[in-house]
């Protein structure tokens, strides 16, 4: 059973840090890895995809990697503002016929003035 | 593009009734939508995945007769909570998968979620 974990579960930092978050997850037989951010109370916005055969999206001040032998994801978020505050999930598409998507645990992010 | 509603966003009922929510796609055609369910800080859950004009697949561990999905068409799922109690409390969100063949990645796009409280 696909399991998928992300670390720190919380981060704060003050405006301008450079940060990472991680995602691990069991299973390296997945499709696509997909980061969102979800604002308190809100549904999930999407921030980048990573297909399988690809190691890297980047949009903006985001980078998220993806290295699927060691079952890894990670999310850069350069020059960190406020309106970043949220929390950030990453799923994976399992690769069965419905592409069933597996969620992280999360991480919640306060960034600070 | 790609655009998936719900309704309602919000609702409060009684202990006892049922509540139906809808799902979407505003801009394209979707055989396979998907239902989710989270609990406070807590990450999402995918409950079952519904298939126009077929049944529900649902997850281990949902009760189908308790959570009733309708996918009557191609742009619409419905979720319907049967005899809502209090433990059906929760923030539901629904996702809709692009056609195959249209560059999307198998991509889901997602719905703005509904929080349901049960009284």
């Amino acid at each position: 059973k696909q399991e998928v974990t992300q670390i720190p579960a919380a981060l704060s930092v003050p405006e301008g840090e450079n940060l990472v978050l991680n995602c691990s997850f069991t299973d390296s037989a997945i499709y696509n890895l997909q980061w969102f951010r979800q604002d308190p109370g809100k549904g999930l916005t999407s921030l980048l995809l990573i297909q399988s055969s690809q190691r890297e999206q980047t949009s903006g001040r985001l980078n998220a990697s993806l290295d699927k032998s060691s079952g890894r994801s990670t999310l850069y978020i350069a020059a960190s503002q406020p309106g970043d505050s949220a929390t950030y999930l990453c799923a994976v598409h399992l690769n069965t016929g419905f592409q069933k998507l597996v969620f992280g645990t999360g991480t919640r992010l306060l960034v600070s003035p | 593009g790609a655009v998936v509603s719900q309704h309602p966003s919000r609702v409060i009922c009684k202990s006892g009734t049922s509540v139906k929510i809808e799902c979407r796609s505003l801009d394209f055609q979707a055989t396979t939508m998907f239902w989710y369910r989270q609990f406070p800080k807590q990450s999402l859950m995918l409950m079952a995945t519904s298939n126009e004009g077929s049944k529900a697949t649902y997850e281990q561990g949902v009760e189908k007769d308790k959570f009733l999905i309708n996918h009557a068409s191609l742009t619409l799922s419905t979720l319907t909570v049967t005899s809502a109690h209090p433990e059906d409390s929760s923030f539901y969100i629904c996702s809709a998968l692009l056609p195959r063949g249209t560059g999307s990645n198998n991509e889901q796009f997602f719905g703005p979620g509904t929080r349901l409280t049960v009284l």
